[in-house]
């Protein structure tokens, strides 16, 4: 069980603007820490997506974007395309600043 | 292009050990602290251990301190994972990734991951 809780899945169609959460408590992102976005195609490398809760990349279109807010994190997904399906991971860090990773959100386009 | 290829992974019987290789291109490795993040099948992802861009600093998660070693070779350019005692629970891809610093607006330096390897399968099973 991860410590950092996301929804299992989450679907879309085409077009449509859908948000990922990923929630923690007062010993990690409560705490301050921030929260970085990773999206992982099945059988691919992990891709870096979002980093310090609201910073793109270079190269991620800017229909993805990220919050934060007390002890839970946001990812918003505007425009979605075929192209997006992937399952989504939150990162943030624990007491002794090692990674802490959400359990991964399964992004459906319908 | 800088890239990140994993190595080394297949089955092994519980309590054998094995030991994966990460090779790594397109960017100055010697500059770079590595980590090796494992995924279990059909579930979430679990930090396992880094070391430092000079080998000095090894940090390693609970569940794996004592049975897993890592080290690097900065002349070959790539980073090892040797596993011993090897469980039944460490079944999982284990992903190589090079860590990224930045600072915060009250100048306290974290990390990102802003590379990752495909990874390599360890199945621990008799």
């Amino acid at each position: 069980q991860s410590v950092l809780t996301q929804p299992p899945s989450v679907s879309g169609a085409p077009g449509q603007r859908v948000t990922i959460t990923c929630t923690g408590d007062n010993s990690n992102i409560g705490t301050g820490y921030d929260v970085h976005w990773y999206q992982q195609v099945p059988g691919a490398a992990p891709k870096l997506l979002i980093y310090a809760n609201i910073n793109r990349p270079s190269g991620v279109p800017d229909r993805f974007s990220g919050s934060k807010s007390g002890t839970s994190a946001s990812l918003a997904i505007s425009g979605l395309q075929a192209e997006d399906e992937a399952d989504y991971y939150c990162q943030s860090y624990d007491s002794s600043l090692s990674a802490l990773f959400g359990g991964g959100t399964k992004l459906t386009v319908l | 292009q800088a890239q990140l290829v994993e190595s080394g992974g297949g089955v092994v019987q519980p309590g054998r050990s094995l030991t994966l290789s990460c090779g790594t291109s397109g960017f100055t490795f010697r500059s770079s602290t590595m980590h090796w993040v494992r995924q279990s099948p059909g579930k979430g992802l679990e930090w396992v251990t880094l070391i430092s861009d000079d080998g000095n600093i090894k940090n390693y998660a609970e569940s794996v301190k004592g049975r897993f070693t890592i080290s690097r070779d900065n002349s070959k350019n790539t980073v090892y994972l040797q596993m011993h005692s090897l469980r039944a629970d460490d079944t999982a891809v284990y992903h190589c990734a090079r860590e990224e610093i930045y600072y915060d607006t009250s100048g306290y330096s974290y990390w990102y991951y802003d590379l990752w390897g495909r990874g390599t399968l360890v199945t621990v099973s008799s």
